[in-house]
């Protein structure tokens, strides 16, 4: 199995909504990431776990909270978001942080902040 | 910290014909370079990826170049095919630290039949 998985694939939230996006890969992989990527725009990253243990967080706002409850799982909560965080949001995985290892990218999840 | 420059940011190819894709990379200590392809509604996809101790590798029709005098490396898709039509991004890491993947702006390939 050689595969992210994101859900859901598209989400619409007001707000004032509370929302979670979920990403599962069963890879075996130690390090994975969240990334949010505008259209037309390359991904920009927004946290890092490696061993489960937030590695990286790049300066995001605190209404997007991140959490990696065993080692296939990285969820990414939302609350009060505004609309300019409209965005695909990315999922991938890697063997390890450091090494030169290959990142793998889920399919997304389309966020709309109405 | 790096900064990667890719260009076009746009092509037009003939189906058939070759395209090229250039990225410069400003960290010398950077020593893998992957090269993503992202199609409408998707997420990225790596196609081929380079380490600083080959100076080219081929998969089928891609091929990628690195220069790591000049600090550029390159994409070269031969036989262009209209299923190639997306947009790619070049990418450069250093090992040995966490410092993460640094995306050129992107490229946006189209192969018209």
């Amino acid at each position: 199995d050689t595969e992210v998985t994101q859900t859901p694939k598209h989400l619409v939230m007001g707000m004032t909504n509370k929302k979670s996006l979920k990403c599962e890969q069963h890879m075996g992989h130690r390090a994975m990431y969240w990334y949010k990527q505008k259209a037309k725009k390359p991904p920009e990253l927004m946290f890092v776990y490696s061993y489960e243990k937030l590695s990286i967080n790049e300066s995001v706002p605190s209404r997007f909270s991140p959490e990696c409850p065993n080692s296939s799982l990285l969820n990414l909560h939302l609350h009060a978001l505004q609309p300019e965080d409209s965005a695909l949001y990315l999922c991938a995985s890697s063997q390890g942080l450091v090494e030169l290892d290959e990142q793998f990218f889920g399919p997304g999840t389309r966020l709309t902040v109405l | 910290g790096e900064n990667v420059e890719q260009h076009p940011s746009t092509l037009s190819v003939q189906e058939g014909d070759s395209a090229v894709i250039k990225c410069t990379y400003s960290d010398s200590a950077s020593n893998y370079f992957p090269w993503y392809k992202q199609e409408l509604g998707k997420g990225p996809q790596l196609i081929i990826d380079i380490r600083s101790n080959v100076g080219e590798k081929k998969d089928q029709r891609i091929a990628v170049t690195l220069n790591k005098t000049a600090k550029h490396f390159s994409l070269h898709i031969t036989e262009t095919q209209p299923e190639d039509s997306a947009v790619y991004f070049c990418a450069a890491k250093y090992s040995g630290s966490a410092r993460q993947l640094t995306f050129g702006s992107g490229t946006q390939l189209t192969v018209l039949p």
